[in-house]
This record gives structure tokens, C-alpha cells and sequence, in this order.
């Protein structure tokens, strides 16, 4: 199947600070990719969409100026939280569809510590 | 509008019984459906899917599911459990006008020996 890959795989950061997280399709082309956010033991709640030369199209109640998302290439998406707090720690998990936009593949996560 | 509903947020078994997760769906379309297997600390990987064609699917590590449409259904089992099928197991349907995945709340799958 195809491959996402995430970097970094976690990140611990103090609070005030942004940080960066990296979706890449590795074998094929994405224009679409998904940011979603993992509380513990719950399922994945969609924060937005990511469309490769486009403005991202977010969820209700994400704060698009706290999220920002930069689809620049075809294979590339990102998620940076800017200015981030406590309550941002979670894990990150973006997605993209295949070819064909059957089926979704997922990256590995990010967990995110915020101090 | 779509949605999809998980019974139950733990399944218990014991190692080498039947595995059942029951997941059903709301579409008002023919469903795109999916589950998703989730490893602690770890993206999700894809199981199996059904599309369109055969209505009973095998997907990876022995596991299967049955597309019934008459019960709005999308169950997911396994004939012998293993100690390492333990961990959390998410149904999806995809959103017909855009390609999202409609999540179920997953069900967390406990194997005993």
C-alpha cells in the first residue's frame, strides 16, 4: 500500500512557542491531505483539509490561526501549531487518499508535549 | 447525513475465540466502508474495505467483514483470536462529497489467555 510518513514522530516544546509537524506522501501524489487530532482513548476528530495550491478548509470550532496548515507540493503538507499551550498536547495524525481516492493512508502520528 | 456507530467500546475474548466487532452505518449512498486497526502510539493502518463487488471482504492478519445492506451493517471478524490482535479497532464510512472518513468511536478489542 501506498506510504505517509510524519516527522517528527514527537515533539516536546515550552509553552509560547510553535512547532512544525510534516505530512509526506512517499510514493504517490496527494492535492489532498487530512489533519486529524487523537485525545487519549478516543477516536480521531478531522481538524481540516489540506488542498495542495489552496487555502486549507477547516473543521467548526479549529482555530485556523492557531493551526496552520501549508499544502505547498504535491507530496507535502504541514501543520503548525503556532503559540502553542497545554492544552494543544495530543497526537497529530495527518492522512492522505490514494490515487484513486478510494482509501486513506495514514502516517505514523506526532505526539505533541507541551510544557 | 452519514454516520457510523460502534457497539461497544471494549470486546473481550478469550485467545483463540471468535472475534466480533459489530459497526453499522447511516448513508443515504452506497458506503464506502473501512476498518482501521490502531497499535498504542501509532497511525492507523488499514484492515480491509469494501467498495463495491463482493460483499464479504478479507483483509490482513486473518480478519474479514460482511457488507450487509439490508442491516446497515459492516461487522468485522476474526475465527481465532490472538494475543496480538489486542488493541483498538476503528469502523469508517466515507463522506460521499469529499472523501472524509466518518469515524465510529472504536472499540478497543481485549484478548484474554
Amino acid at each position: 500500500g501506498a506510504v505517509v510518513s510524519q516527522h517528527p514522530s514527537w515533539v516536546i516544546c515550552k509553552s509560547g512557542t510553535s512547532v512544525k509537524i510534516e505530512c509526506r506522501s512517499l510514493d504517490f501524489q496527494a492535492t489532498t491531505m487530512f489533519w486529524y487530532r487523537q485525545f487519549p482513548k478516543q477516536s480521531l476528530m478531522l481538524m481540516a483539509t489540506s488542498n495542495e495550491g489552496s487555502k486549507a478548509t477547516y473543521e467548526q470550532g479549529v482555530e485556523k490561526d492557531k493551526f496552520l496548515i501549508n499544502h505547498a507540493s504535491l507530496t507535502l503538507s504541514t501543520l503548525t501549531v503556532t503559540s502553542a499551550h497545554p492544552e494543544d498536547s495530543s497526537f497529530y495524525i495527518c492522512s492522505a487518499p490514494s490515487t484513486g481516492q478510494e482509501t486513506q493512508y495514514f502516517g505514523p502520528g506526532t505526539r505533541l508535549l507541551v510544557l | 447525513a452519514q454516520s457510523v456507530t460502534q457497539l461497544g467500546s471494549h470486546v473481550s475474548v478469550s485467545e483463540g475465540a471468535l472475534v466480533l466487532l459489530r459497526c453499522n452505518y447511516s448513508s443515504s449512498v452506497p458506503p464506502y466502508l473501512f476498518w482501521y486497526v490502531q497499535y498504542p502510539n501509532q497511525g492507523l493502518q488499514l484492515l480491509l474495505k469494501y467498495t463495491t463487488g463482493a460483499t464479504l471482504v478479507k483483509g490482513i492478519n486473518g480478519f474479514e467483514a460482511e457488507f450487509k445492506k439490508s442491516e446497515t451493517s459492516f461487522h468485522l471478524t476474526k475465527p481465532s483470536a490472538h494475543m496480538s490482535d489486542a488493541t483498538e479497532y476503528f469502523c469508517a464510512v466515507r463522506r460521499d462529497s469529499n472523501y472524509q472518513l466518518i469515524w465510529g468511536a472504536g472499540t478497543k478489542l481485549i484478548i484474554k489467555p
